[in-house]
């Protein structure tokens, strides 16, 4: 079964930094473009970043370019999010997503549980 | 930046009901478009791409149709299930935007 698990989000000062990891297991990751998507609390979804498949491609949101950076290690079927410079919108729940496409997006098919970010003082 | 919009933002209906769902795009994006059901307190889940292709697993009571600028996802007969908030993406360019969601509940 396709699984994502993520990791790595709390509590960080505005300012901060924090490194968002995702596991994938019981697919070939190395196959597929991924994505993170965020959902603050309350509100709605909000793709974030996608990466294709040889990381060849990558895209980001205008409110995270220049502060976050997407990556992917296929060898250790890994999805990362390193999110600098962050501030109070930033919170929300961040959901890795798996997309149907290689090498473009053209749908979020198996979606993590999700990891919280919290951005405070 | 292409918008997505939805509308209704919410709507209630008694079981057995055919809902309607509409998503507009500010310019044409053909039919890179999908639709997601996400349940309270729930992770997302596709249920529809390419603007009218149904997910493996979905029930057949959800369709989407549209192409162009204007899309909807139909609930043949409401199910308490269904109960969800849901959302169109449109993926031609990014960013990949997502609309600002249709909350659906039982009347």
């Amino acid at each position: 079964e396709a699984q994502l698990v993520e990791s790595g989000g709390g509590l960080v000062q505005p300012g901060g930094s924090l490194r968002l990891s995702c596991a994938a297991s019981g697919f070939t990751f190395r196959s597929y473009s991924m994505n993170w998507v965020r959902q603050a609390p309350g509100k709605g979804l909000e793709w974030v970043s996608y990466i294709s498949s040889t990381s060849s491609a990558i895209s980001y949101i205008d409110s995270v370019k220049g502060r976050f950076t997407i990556s992917r290690d296929n060898a250790k079927d890994s999805l990362y999010l390193q999110m600098n410079s962050l501030k109070a919108e930033d919170t929300a729940v961040y959901y890795c997503a798996r997309d149907r496409c290689v090498s473009t997006s053209c749908g979020l098919d198996i979606w993590g549980q999700g990891t919280m970010v919290t951005v405070s003082s | 930046d292409i918008q997505m919009t939805q509308s209704p933002s919410s709507l209630s209906a008694s079981v057995g009901d055919r809902v309607t769902i509409t998503c507009r795009a500010s310019q044409g994006i053909s039919n890179f478009l999908a639709w997601y059901q996400q349940k309270p307190g729930k992770v997302p889940k596709l249920l529809i791409y390419a603007a009218s292709t149904l997910q493996s697993g979905v029930p057949s009571r959800f369709s989407g149709s549209g192409s162009g600028t204007d899309f909807t996802l139909t609930i043949t007969s409401l199910q308490p299930e269904d109960v969800a908030t849901y959302y169109c993406q449109k993926y031609n360019s990014a960013p990949w935007t997502f609309g600002q969601g249709t909350k659906v509940e039982i009347k």
